[in-house]
């Protein structure tokens, strides 16, 4: 069955440096989606993105976060400066559109940032 | 999307159907009720959803009330691998709004015991 992948499993960077999380979404998908949890709290919303453009965006997606497809395959999540507040797990998640149960979004293991 | 309330946690023996209810008094007309889990530190995964029917697949069961004010998840045989945060979720369906995000709530941390 096919899955969403995500790399690495866990990146522990210091603060004030750049990470880039990586998402291989399913390979038919046409929505794709960046989604964070802090320990202990809520699954939020960051980003989504179709037809190579931000479709959405929340609060918490400030300028030091981008996002990009620079290829037929990955989706990656930029952090330009990260800071304390920026650990957690980051969940990609694409979903193919269009009716039905495919309709829905399909999420990956996750990405696990530590700032120190 | 319209707000929903979730028991913060339940328990439920092993091999014994687990029903977890959602109140959604607020649900409009054309929102659907989803439900996703969460089982630890994995990403959320979709289970079932519905407007108005009673819904069933593979993995569970979605009994909606006839004013749609509230649900109930069923998952017929739970195993301990059912261990899981539950999520009632309320809203338009993607295809009516395009990219939509999922809104979390804090779920229903269920437990199933051996």
């Amino acid at each position: 069955e096919p899955e969403v992948t995500q790399t690495p499993s866990h990146q522990v960077t210091q603060m004030g440096q750049e990470v880039i999380l990586r998402c291989v979404p399913i390979s038919n998908h046409l929505y794709f989606y960046w989604y964070r949890q802090i320990l202990g709290q809520k699954v939020e919303f960051l980003v989504s993105f179709y037809n190579n453009e931000i479709s959405e965006k929340s609060e918490i997606f400030d300028d030091q976060f981008s996002v990009e497809r620079p290829d037929g395959s990955n989706f990656t999540l930029k952090i330009r400066s990260t800071k304390l507040e920026d650990s957690a797990m980051y969940f990609c998640a694409s979903r193919k559109g269009g009716g039905g149960y495919y309709n829905e979004q399909f999420f990956g293991p996750g990405t696990r940032l530590t700032v120190l | 999307d319209a707000k929903t309330t979730q028991p913060t946690s339940m328990d439920c023996a092993e091999g014994r159907a687990a029903n977890l209810p959602c109140n959604h008094s607020t649900i409009s007309g054309n929102e659907y009720v989803y439900w996703y889990r969460q089982i630890h530190s994995q990403g959320p995964q979709y289970i079932i959803h519905g407007l108005k029917n009673n819904e069933t697949n593979e993995m569970a069961s979605l009994i909606i009330t006839e004013d749609r004010k509230s649900s109930t998840l069923i998952l017929p045989h739970a195993t301990l691998r059912d261990t899981a945060v539950y999520y009632c979720i309320v809203r338009v369906p993607p295809i009516i709004q395009g990219a939509q995000k999922l809104v979390f709530g804090q779920g229903t941390r269920l437990t199933i015991n051996p």
